[in-house]
């Protein structure tokens, strides 16, 4: 669901552990997700999608996994680096111009 | 692809001055664009939704007169901050919208003094 003005959750790993971030969408209607990467003073930068007809997609060491009965998505970073330090938001999508983001979470790698 | 632009990337002024941000989108066309504020620490807070040809749509609480925005054409649209004053300093973010998804631009940082 879309938050606005909230303060971030944090997450805390070890360089070369796995991240795994969390995200609830309240849409049932929603049908395309997106996550995204914001670095420090930066906009916000696609990462990688998946559509409702799949649970699972995986990129360049990211795997984004959807789970539609409990409208959760999830992704998964392998071997953490500290460029992956950044705010990782989701995004549900029900066609239009309706896009409703997640809170962001606050990724801090620790060397 | 998708890339989106935004100029200037960090302006200060003083208050009581406006200030004008544009935001294009590079190598496609882009019939609506959103504007986001963002504090820092703190979630994307969208603005308003900007469609080519036609007025914004602007979110509950975001007053209309003091944010202008005009999409013009289908690769530029700006955002006006009127009579700025201190509690305007933000980070404001546009996008584009591409197919079904969005596209940021690198953000405009504003200090109003």
């Amino acid at each position: 669901g879309e938050s606005v003005g909230l303060h971030l959750p944090t997450l805390s790993v070890q360089e070369g552990d796995n991240s795994i971030i969390n995200c609830a969408y309240s849409n049932s209607a929603s049908d395309y997700f997106i996550w995204y990467k914001q670095e420090s003073g930066k906009g916000p930068q696609f990462i990688i999608d998946i559509r409702s007809n799949m649970d699972k997609r995986q990129g360049q060491r990211v795997t984004v996994l959807l789970n539609k009965t409990v409208k959760h998505l999830s992704l998964q970073i392998a071997a953490t680096q500290p460029g992956d330090s950044a705010v990782y938001f989701c995004a549900d999508f029900e066609g239009g111009n309706q896009f409703y983001f997640g809170t962001g979470t606050s990724l801090t790698v620790i060397p | 692809g998708a890339v989106v632009s935004q100029h200037p990337s960090r302006v200060i002024c003083k208050s009581g001055t406006s200030v004008k941000i544009e935001c294009r989108s590079l190598d496609f066309q882009a019939t609506t664009m959103f504007w986001y504020r963002q504090f820092p620490k703190q979630s994307l807070m969208l603005m308003a939704t900007s469609n080519e040809g036609s007025k914004a749509t602007y979110e509950q609480g975001v007053e209309k007169d003091k944010f202008l925005i005009n999409h013009a054409s289908l690769t530029l649209s700006t955002l006006t901050v009127t009579s700025a004053h201190p509690e305007d300093s933000s980070f404001y973010i546009c996008s584009g919208q591409f197919q079904e998804t969005q596209y940021f631009g690198p953000g405009t940082r504003l200090l109003v003094l």
